[in-house]
């Protein structure tokens, strides 16, 4: 059975940092791209980052690019968001989210992330 | 504003069916077939429901469909049942340098 548990998030003030951490299992760990995809309150889905499995390739979306950084220890079947400078609107609910061919087919339950002074 | 337009809210009785549409541009959904839908249950693990447009992973009943026409997907039930009751987000590719998109999510009330 595949499982995907976030950890991490918590309380932060604009400007701050935070790392969550995702702990995979139930499937090859190092065959996989790896996601974070978040959701704003009352808002929609936003892919936010994504690392190939053997971490040579990272992907950003442009409002993170060189704030996040995602990476991956294979050792571990982890995947990590660093995330710095974070901003009252990146206030979210964070998903780590496994790829299957072209789509998400595995998510985890999300790691809150609240953004505020 | 999400890159991908759905109705907010949609609902149906026990048995019947209901659409919901997913709209994006001839750089996402139009552009390609790896459209994906995903249902939000609350305090549960968000699962995948349709891929590839069409496809269902094993085990999501086949009351679930998914078709596109030109820069508009849609995610059929048929068959409502109460346990379908929850938020329904589609997802698109949308090349390299944009990757994914996903809309501002359905939430279907079953009546």
């Amino acid at each position: 059975e595949v499982q995907l548990v976030e950890s991490g998030g918590g309380l932060v003030q604009p400007g701050g940092s935070l790392r969550l951490s995702c702990a995979a299992s139930g499937f090859s760990f190092g065959s996989s791209w790896m996601n974070w995809v978040r959701q704003a309150p009352g808002k929609g889905l936003e892919w936010v980052a994504g690392i190939k499995p053997d971490g040579g390739e990272k992907y950003y979306v442009d409002s993170v690019e060189g704030r996040f950084t995602i990476s991956t220890d294979n050792a571990k079947n982890s995947v990590y968001l660093q995330m710095n400078s974070l901003r009252v609107e990146e206030t979210a609910v964070y998903y780590c989210v496994k790829d299957g061919g072209w789509c998400h087919d595995y998510w985890g339950q999300g790691a809150l992330v609240t953004v505020a002074s | 504003q999400s890159a991908l337009t759905q109705p907010r809210s949609v609902s149906a009785s026990p048995g019947q069916s209901v659409t919901m549409s997913c709209t994006g541009t001839s750089s996402d959904v139009g552009a390609y077939n790896y459209v994906s839908w995903y249902q939000f249950h609350p305090g549960k693990a968000p699962k995948l429901i349709v891929y590839d447009v069409t496809k269902r992973p094993s085990g999501v009943p086949d009351r679930f469909s998914g078709s596109k026409s030109g820069n508009t997907a849609s995610l059929t039930i048929s068959g409502l049942q109460a346990e379908d009751e929850a938020d329904y987000y589609c997802c698109s590719y949308a090349g390299r340098n944009i990757h994914w998109v996903f809309g501002g999510g359905t939430k279907l009330t079953v009546l």
